[in-house]
């Protein structure tokens, strides 16, 4: 069964450093990676989405993904204190005939002015 | 486009009693998924339906809940006879396809935040 951990649990940046962003996953065959965000209450935002082992930039969120090593980052460049929320990872091995999605508990991210 | 669409956004029920949460996908997306958040276990996948027939349900508890996608516009998930452990926010979610290499993006619902007392 997959399992997928985010870290840091919490991240506090100040406004305009970079904040990056870890998440490790079990199943070597997953090719579907997507980073969400939540603010508190709310439903999820899509933010990057990877398929391939490489970089994939959305605007000011960029991720790394490194199969090889089971592990994907976000890295969000000039981070505003309104990008303050939870970070999701989350993982799929979308082949055959079942697509499903498997998070990790996320990490909170506190952006200062 | 009026994104995923969930009701009720709140739902307060007594221990024993049912509880109907709706969701309405985005027009024209063939999958629909139902998830779980708590704080203690985060974001837990419970089923899906592509095209309206189920796909995977092995997120389900085996008694007491149930999920149905009657038609393209809306599915409901069902909990019978709620327990406290049951309070969490439930999140609907649709997507375009959910096959091939580059599978559609999945968009969430706003979530039925369920409060069993």
């Amino acid at each position: 069964q997959q399992k997928v951990q985010q870290s840091p649990e919490s991240l506090t940046v100040s406004e305009g450093a970079m904040a990056s962003l870890n998440c490790t996953f079990s199943d070597g065959t997953s090719n579907n990676f997507r980073w969400y965000r939540q603010h508190s209450a709310k439903g999820l935002e899509v933010l990057v989405s990877i398929f391939s082992d490489g970089e994939k930039e959305e605007g000011r969120f960029t991720a790394h993904l490194n199969r090889a090593n089971l592990h994907v980052s976000l890295h969000i460049r000039e981070p505003q204190p309104s990008d303050s929320a939870v970070y999701l990872c989350a993982v799929s091995t979308g082949g055959g005939s079942n697509y499903k999605l498997t998070f990790g508990k996320g990490t909170l991210l506190t952006v200062t002015p | 486009n009026a994104g995923v669409i969930q009701t009720p956004r709140h739902k307060v029920t007594g221990k024993g009693q049912e509880a109907t949460l709706w969701c309405e996908p985005i027009s024209g997306h063939s999958a629909v998924f139902w998830y779980r958040q708590t704080i203690v276990q985060g974001l837990e996948f419970l089923t899906y339906f592509r095209n309206q027939a189920p796909i995977d349900d092995s997120g389900m508890p085996k008694e007491r809940f149930s999920a149905q996608m009657p038609n393209q516009s809306h599915s409901t998930l069902k909990i019978q006879s709620t327990q406290p452990q049951d309070s969490a926010v439930y999140l609907c979610a649709s997507s375009y396809r959910d096959w091939g290499p580059n599978t559609g993006q999945l968009y969430f619902g706003e979530g039925s935040k369920l409060t069993v007392l």
